[in-house]
């Protein structure tokens, strides 16, 4: 069956400070990994994927078939970045019909 | 551009009621549709997916249904709502491999 887990569910770290926030998932095929970040009252919106490479906000994930992982990562915290992530594997070449881990809340303190 | 409407965006109901909330896109043409839902302490979970008009997939046994009476509407409903229906929904769009684009959501209530 088909998993993601984010194995924490609060993460804080200082201003400056590197942010990672894992992502682990269990898939036997070809998987379509994703972020979703959800700030204070706004709406679920993506933030990346791994077949695009890129870069949104200063954020980058890797996806690493050998570990089944798909972390966040983003080298210096600013305070805009608190908030709730999401990972989410794709599991459709049709429908893209998304399993999501629990989430990590993200902290950034001043 | 594209956007997309859910509402209502509150709603407490009592058990055995029904339920109907609804969802409509802007600005594409044959999206494929997605009911989530979010209970308390869960991740979010897909109900139910739509690529067309009437076509509906079902992920989950459970006490609601799905409709897609037009190309960007999509509409989630129950008969008698269970103090299990409580949560939060949100509906969703794509287009191809390029991300699901979700609603401000709809969080149900079941007294």
């Amino acid at each position: 069956a088909q998993r993601v887990t984010q194995p924490e569910k609060l993460l804080s770290v200082f201003k400056g400070a590197p942010v990672e926030l894992k992502c682990n998932y269990s898939y036997s095929g070809s998987p379509e990994l994703f972020w979703y970040v959800q700030y204070s009252r706004q709406r679920l919106q993506l933030l990346l994927r791994h077949i695009s490479r890129e870069s949104i906000k200063g954020f980058t994930a890797d996806l690493n078939k050998g570990e089944t992982s798909f972390h966040l990562k983003k080298p210096f915290a600013q305070e805009e970045d608190s908030a709730m992530y999401y990972c989410a594997l794709s599991t459709s070449q049709g429908a893209q019909k998304l399993v999501f881990g629990q989430g990590t809340r993200l902290t950034i303190n001043p | 551009s594209q956007t997309i409407h859910q509402w209502p965006a509150t709603l407490v109901q009592p058990v055995g009621s029904p339920l109907s909330l609804e969802c409509t896109v802007e600005g594409t043409s044959n999206p494929n549709l997605y009911w989530y839902r979010q209970a308390a302490g869960r991740g979010l979970q897909l109900l139910f997916y739509s690529v067309g008009i009437g076509q509906i997939s079902s992920e989950v046994p459970q006490n609601l249904s799905a409709s897609r009476p037009q190309d960007r509407q999509f509409i989630l409903s129950s008969k008698k709502l269970l103090l299990s229906d409580s949560g939060f929904y949100l509906c969703a769009w794509s287009y191809g491999s390029g991300g699901s684009y979700f609603g401000p959501g709809t969080r149900l209530t079941v007294t």
